[in-house]
């Protein structure tokens, strides 16, 4: 399996400051063939499911501000939140589906400091 | 716009089977694209289930996959899972979600909003 590790498991940051927040997989997600990276950024907010944000690693999702951004290369992905927003407060979960069984990195907690 | 609704008991018994049925909406779903399901303990993180392709075709996560079957009834435009044996750790929210891939396993990009449940005697 492929193990993805997320990191912190939670910060605070200022409202209108940026939030960054780290994945690291344990094998590479990057496809030769293509270039693509398999690695997609959730965003879940309590009692809702979670809503997609990125996917290929930077391709932002339709309707998802352009504050929320994705950048990295095989086995290490950042996702970046520019500005943060009251609304952003939320747990950040990274997927990588280079390979079954997909699997989640453990979750990074955004609070307002 | 695609709607996803989770349907099924939220109280099992130890040793029993889990089922629940997805409805989806808004979208034929034997069109293409595949269906997943993932899970999510109480304050845990997201677990893979298994997803199924708009053909059948099933793929499991080999930490269940002894006890989970998943399935799709195209004309009623749902898909089932179906875990047996069921214990303590397998009380969880239990979400479906619509992969936009037609030939691999990807991410997802429409969810329900999940169900409870509960296994206990």
């Amino acid at each position: 399996d492929i193990v993805m590790t997320q990191s912190p498991d939670s910060l605070a940051v200022s409202l209108g400051e940026r939030a960054t927040i780290n994945c690291k997989s344990s094998q590479s997600v990057l496809y030769s063939s293509n270039n693509k990276n398999y690695l997609a950024w959730y965003q879940q907010k309590p009692g809702q499911p979670p809503k997609l944000l990125i996917y290929w690693a930077s391709t932002r999702e339709s309707g998802v501000p352009d504050r929320f951004s994705g950048s990295g290369s095989g086995t290490d992905f950042t996702l970046s939140i520019s500005s943060l927003q009251a609304e952003d407060v939320a747990v950040y979960y990274c997927q990588q589906y280079y390979g079954t069984p997909l699997t989640f990195g453990g979750g990074t907690k955004v609070d307002i400091k | 716009q695609v709607q996803l609704q989770e349907s099924g008991p939220g109280l099992v018994k130890p040793s029993e089977t889990l089922s629940l049925t997805c409805t989806v909406s808004g979208y034929s779903i034997n069109s293409a694209y595949h269906w997943g399901w993932i899970r999510q303990p109480p304050g845990k993180g997201l677990e893979w289930i298994g997803s199924i392709s708009h053909s059948g075709s099933p793929d499991y996560n080999p930490s269940l996959k002894s006890r989970v079957t998943i399935s799709v009834d195209t004309s009623k435009s749902q898909f089932s899972l179906k875990l047996r044996s069921v214990t303590a750790a397998d009380t969880a929210v239990y979400y479906c979600a619509r992969d936009p891939s037609s030939n691999s396993w990807y991410y997802f990009d429409y969810w329900g909003q999940g169900t409870l449940v509960t296994v206990s005697s």
